[in-house]
């Protein structure tokens, strides 16, 4: 299954609202993360199964979507958001597969 | 607390091997699946590999089948990536992960092991 992610980067400020995009090549449900990975850090798991945040993911962070389209909101930036962000697909595999990301910058 | 720290990276040359490891502490290691996936440079993540908990089950990507090989020993709260025949594509930070008892997403990462294979 191939995941598309949108834009590749996206240019924001501070307390900007913020929307990043996944279709998947088929219909994956509701089986979709999402991660967040900053440069020489371990990446994090925010959303799980499309709309679950995982413990600690500060209440900015929102997942939605079903079948082949999904977004993830980050309500108001914050400086520590700045970050890439990835989507996941678990529901056929081999293999797990990963989107390409999408690098959220300071505008 | 749950860590995952990966150990064994280098450089090697084109057709070598080399192994890498990662320990787990801070939960029962011996109840959850563990992947490693990885990140080539200027790219995105990518997974490689995982090992059902009790090791009766592996699964790889189909790039590296029949080169690499995931094992665990549960006594050692431990993950390993045996990496033959090595390809300078195969130049990533590995990372390992686990994953969540709820399905095949991963609920903790390492910080990553460098494997650099060039000439």
């Amino acid at each position: 299954i191939v995941l598309t992610q949108s834009p590749a980067t996206l240019s924001s400020s501070p307390g900007e609202r913020v929307t990043l995009s996944c279709r998947t090549s088929e219909n994956v449900l509701t089986y979709l993360a999402w991660y967040q990975h900053k440069p020489g850090q371990a990446p994090r798991l925010l959303i799980y199964d499309a709309s679950n945040r995982a413990t600690g993911v500060p209440a900015r962070f929102s997942g939605s979507g079903s079948g082949t389209d999904f977004t993830l909101t980050i309500s108001s930036l914050e400086p520590e958001d700045f970050a890439v962000y990835y989507c996941q697909q678990r529901i056929n595999w081999p293999p797990l597969t990963f989107g390409g990301g999408t690098r959220v910058e300071i505008k | 607390e749950v860590q995952l720290v990966e150990s064994g990276g280098g450089l090697v040359q084109p057709g070598g091997s080399l192994k890498i490891s990662c320990a787990g502490s801070g939960f029962t290691f011996g109840t959850y699946w563990m992947d490693w996936v990885r990140q080539a440079p200027g790219k995105g993540l990518e997974w490689v590999a995982n090992i059902k908990s009790d090791g009766s089950a592996e699964h790889y990507v189909d790039s590296v089948k029949g080169r690499f090989t995931i094992s665990r020993d549960n006594t050692k709260s431990s993950v390993f990536l045996q990496m033959n025949s090595l390809r300078v594509e195969d130049t990533a930070i590995y990372y390992c992960a686990r994953e969540s008892r709820e399905g095949q997403f991963f609920d903790q990462w390492g910080r990553g092991a460098l494997v650099t294979v060039s000439s």
